[in-house]
């Protein structure tokens, strides 16, 4: 059984470009979930992406929108990049669109110059 | 806003301690209170996660605290051990809803 394998582990980015990041599920997860962490602080809920639809957004802007395929992996894209975008951002799979089972890649680290 | 409050911020422990930290929340709708541990590098791993209607849940050396009328749970780590080392992070969740609201996290560090 595999894990949530995100890629690419680092990524260095100029204000105003941007950006897509990448997530594959776990083994008979068919749900993806994005969050940013900021250094020093907690993660913070981006999206959901359930049954190839979003299923829940958290506070962030239109530039910040994601793709789920039938596969159940996903993509993260981010446009117009700012300096404050610069943050680790995690995948995480579950099962049936809940936070049970919830299941964490080990994130892309993005930074904006 | 922030709805879950975690505290401290960071924490020294001997080895062969107990660890607490503690986590208070605003939102009477949440029914889902997980504990994450994180490594450097890597992403949040699952510890131990409680419901409300139970006050205390136990796994190994990892018990909640859970006091519904005080909308706080706390970690209790027992016999702390230097590969506890970690960042540790509580959450809450709404009726087995999409998303997790994190605390800010806990810098943990026990010493040998």
């Amino acid at each position: 059984e595999t894990g949530v394998t995100q890629s690419p582990t680092h990524l260095i980015k100029t204000r105003g470009q941007q950006v897509t990041l990448r997530c594959s599920s776990q083994s008979g997860h068919n749900t993806v979930s994005w969050y940013q962490q900021a250094l020093g602080q907690g993660p913070q809920f981006i999206f959901q992406y359930y049954r190839e639809e979003e299923n829940g957004r958290g506070n962030f802007p239109p530039r910040f929108s994601g793709l789920q395929f039938p596969n159940y992996s996903s993509e993260l894209n981010v446009n117009a990049l700012e300096l404050d975008d610069s943050a680790l951002y995690l995948c995480a799979s579950s099962p049936a669109g809940q936070v049970y089972g919830y299941t964490f890649g080990s994130g892309t680290r993005l930074t904006v110059v | 806003q922030q709805q879950v409050k975690q505290s401290p911020q960071s924490l020294i422990v001997q080895k062969g301690g107990i660890s607490i930290i503690n986590c208070a929340y605003e939102n009477t709708a949440f029914d889902y209170f997980p504990w994450y541990q994180q490594f450097p590098g890597k992403g949040p791993a699952l510890l131990i996660a409680i419901r409300p209607d139970v006050s205390e849940k136990k796994e190994g050396r990892f018990t909640i605290s859970f006091n519904k009328s005080a909308k706080q749970f706390s970690l209790h780590i027992m016999d702390s051990q230097p590969g506890d080392s970690a960042t540790y992070f509580c959450a809450a969740s709404r009726n087995a809803g999409n998303m997790l609201t994190f605390g800010g996290g806990t810098r943990l560090m026990v010493k040998p």
